[in-house]
């Protein structure tokens, strides 16, 4: 099993649609959980953290955790085609002290 | 307020040539990292100072990779020999401290072994 988990994709939502990601992650202990945007060919960028249970909320970002279910969320609302990236899911705390990051999600919003 | 800058941006060498990045992170940050990035996979912590003391290299393949960060600030990772497995691109964060996980990158180093 994996540490941190997501689905590769490619998740295709139209332009104005909700986009939904999801993540699981393996260590019950982790504490600090965080999103990161990567357009190809370019280095991750920080876009949400999340520490407590429940909602967060940046401009159209949502991050969710719900730490008994070990699972944290991103929602991207009206989606843009300028949202079209690959999404990365990163745990603090799964194996050991260091940030883990999951495979990634791509995600396409089309016109 | 500057980012954090790596150079090479890009790089090409034979298999069993050597190799070596540089880093400066975010003024101020006392927590660098390297990270491997292989094409569709996600960053893979390398190596992480906390100024300039090593925090965790479980992960650095130690036969081959070295790194540095001396005087607290810049850093350089160096591979020699590469491998061809090696090809990837690698990536320098910095965070204000190890205990503060919001990671800054910079836009990193892609290597390509032949």
């Amino acid at each position: 099993q994996k540490e941190v988990e997501q689905n590769s994709g490619p998740l295709s939502v139209p332009e104005g649609a909700i986009a939904s990601l999801n993540c699981t992650y393996s260590d019950r202990g982790s504490q600090s959980f965080f999103w990161y945007r990567q357009y190809s060919g370019k280095s991750p960028e920080l876009i949400m953290s999340i520490y407590s249970n429940g909602d967060k909320e940046d401009g159209r970002f949502t991050a969710q955790l719900n730490k008994a279910s070990q699972y944290v969320s991103l929602l991207i609302r009206d989606s843009q085609p300028s949202d079209s990236a690959t999404y990365l899911c990163a745990v603090h705390g799964a194996a050991g002290n260091k940030l883990t990051f999951g495979g990634g999600t791509r995600v396409l919003v089309k016109p | 307020e500057a980012g954090v800058a790596q150079s090479p941006r890009y790089k090409i060498i034979e298999k069993r040539q050597s190799v070596a990045f540089w880093c400066n992170p975010i003024s101020g940050h006392a927590t660098l990292y390297w990270y491997q990035q292989i094409l569709g996979q996600g960053p893979k912590l390398l190596i992480q100072f906390q100024n300039n003391g090593v925090v965790d290299d479980s992960q650095l393949p130690k036969d081959r990779f070295s790194a540095e960060r001396l005087k607290g600030v810049d850093s350089t990772l160096k591979i020699q020999p590469a491998k061809l497995e090696d090809s990837a691109v690698y990536l320098c964060a910095s965070s204000l401290y190890s205990g503060n996980y919001e990671q800054y990158f910079g836009p990193g180093t892609r290597l390509t072994v032949t």
